[in-house]
């Protein structure tokens, strides 16, 4: 199975900042990574698919790059809707597998 | 309006037996992969299993292997997962998840609100 690692575990930022969560898999994936958005409570919600697209309805702000076995989810101007928990998955191969989740807080 | 609708969910005694539901509505199902996902409380995402619609081929999490089969009615725009031999460890939020671009595994766009699976004696 193909393990994801997510960096950091949990950030701190404020209204305004740039912030970049990283995601680590353990062996190569392409560009087969999505990330997601989840609010408590809530379902998840997607951002980006295939490393780099942008879903319709995401903000501008949201970005995501990165190829092989690194990935980055880069958001450009926190908003105060912005602090949640962010999850990368693969889909290049079964079973699909997420990261553990970095939790975005508000300092 | 695009919309999954989970059911399914409750109380259940280790060992036993649940069938969950996803009703989709508003796209057309049979062209889309789906999965379903569930979250132990506290805890992050874990996918459980998907299916594919072309051609119907099953996968899932080596944790539910053998004891979960997923199965969906094109027919009723109806995904199922069937939970056998449920262990405390399978508690959790269900969430079924549709594939965001037809015919493969790119990223899941819409999901349901979720259903609730608690095992315990």
């Amino acid at each position: 199975d193909i393990q994801m690692t997510q960096s950091p575990s949990s950030v701190s930022a404020s209204v305004g900042d740039r912030v970049t969560i990283t995601c680590r898999a353990s062996q190569g994936i392409n560009n087969w990574l999505a990330w997601y958005q989840q609010k408590p409570g809530k379902a998840p919600k997607l951002l980006i698919y295939v490393a780099s697209s942008l879903q319709s309805g995401v903000p501008s702000r949201f970005s995501g790059s990165g190829s092989g076995t690194d990935f980055t989810l880069t958001i450009s101007s926190l908003q105060p809707e912005d602090f949640a928990t962010y999850y990368c998955q693969q889909a290049n191969s079964f079973p699909l597998t997420f990261g553990q989740g970095t939790r975005l807080e508000i300092k | 309006e695009v919309q999954l609708l989970e059911s399914g969910g409750g109380l259940v005694q280790p060992g036993g037996s649940l069938r969950l539901s996803c009703a989709a509505s508003g796209f057309t199902f049979v062209g889309y992969a789906m999965s379903w996902v569930r979250q132990a409380p506290g805890k992050g995402l874990e996918w459980v299993s998907g299916i594919r619609s072309s051609d119907g081929s099953t996968h899932y999490a080596d944790s539910v292997k053998g004891r979960f089969t997923i199965s969906r009615d094109n027919s009723e725009n109806t995904l199922y997962l069937q939970m056998n031999s449920l262990r405390a460890e399978d508690t959790a939020v269900y969430y079924c998840a549709k594939e965001t671009i037809s015919g493969s595994w790119y990223g899941m766009d819409v999901w349901g609100q979720g259903t609730t699976v608690t095992v315990s004696s």
